[in-house]
């Protein structure tokens, strides 16, 4: 079983839509969890954390955090066409030894249509 | 501010050829993180640096080296060159303090092997 598992795309909305993208992760002891936005030939970027169960929103983007189900997700709302792009869920382990080692997810491709 | 600046941003080699992927960071980062990404399987962890003067296995060390040349540098190592290892390589910094969990990419290497 991969460690980090997100919905398997492509996943294609409508302008003005919401967008909603979910990960699952398997270490349970897991602390920090980042989502990345990766547009095609680029380097990620990050573009929410969230560390505690509950909701995070900046601007239009929503983190999700349930840790009693191992669940992280993204929503995007009134999505726009330069929100077309992978987005990369990612997931660091507990502990001081993990070293800020991120376990990656296998990327959802979002494309919004105007 | 440069961030984190890979060299070369393309390279083409024939099997069995040997290269050294670049890295540095002007960031006074501690922690710095070789990955690749390969279609539909999002980023893998090659190796990484938790300081200077020190480097560990991520998940998928076999045919590589690294060195941490400096605070600043770090480098990636082909010996010997397969077409296995054509992918995109992203080299990554991360600071210590509240920020501290988060990396910060360079712009990727797009490595071909033939």
């Amino acid at each position: 079983q991969k460690e980090v598992e997100q919905n398997s795309g492509p996943l294609s909305v409508p302008e003005g839509a919401i967008a909603s993208l979910n990960c699952t992760y398997s270490d349970r002891v897991s602390q920090s969890f980042f989502w990345y936005r990766q547009y095609s030939g680029k380097s990620p970027e990050l573009i929410m954390s969230i560390y505690s169960n509950g909701d995070k929103e900046d601007g239009r983007f929503t983190a999700q955090l349930n840790k009693a189900s191992q669940y992280v997700s993204l929503l995007i709302r009134d999505s726009q066409p330069s929100d077309s792009a992978t987005y990369l869920c990612a997931v660091k382990g507990a502990g001081g030894t993990s070293y800020g080692k991120l376990t990656f997810g296998q990327g959802t491709i979002l494309t919004v249509h105007p | 501010n440069a961030g984190v600046t890979q060299t070369p941003k393309f390279q083409v080699l024939k099997t069995g050829q040997s290269m050294t992927l670049q890295c540095a960071q002007d960031m006074n980062h501690n922690s710095m993180y070789w990955y690749r990404q390969d279609p539909g399987m999002g980023l893998r962890l090659i190796y990484y640096s938790a300081s200077e003067g020190t480097t560990d296995k991520g998940e998928v060390p076999n045919g590589y080296n690294v060195s941490r040349l400096n605070k600043r540098e770090f480098s990636l190592r082909l010996e010997s060159a397969a077409p296995s290892q054509t992918s995109v390589y992203f080299c990554a910094s991360r600071p210590t303090g509240i920020a501290k969990n988060i990396q910060y990419f360079g712009a990727g290497t797009r490595l071909s092997v033939l």
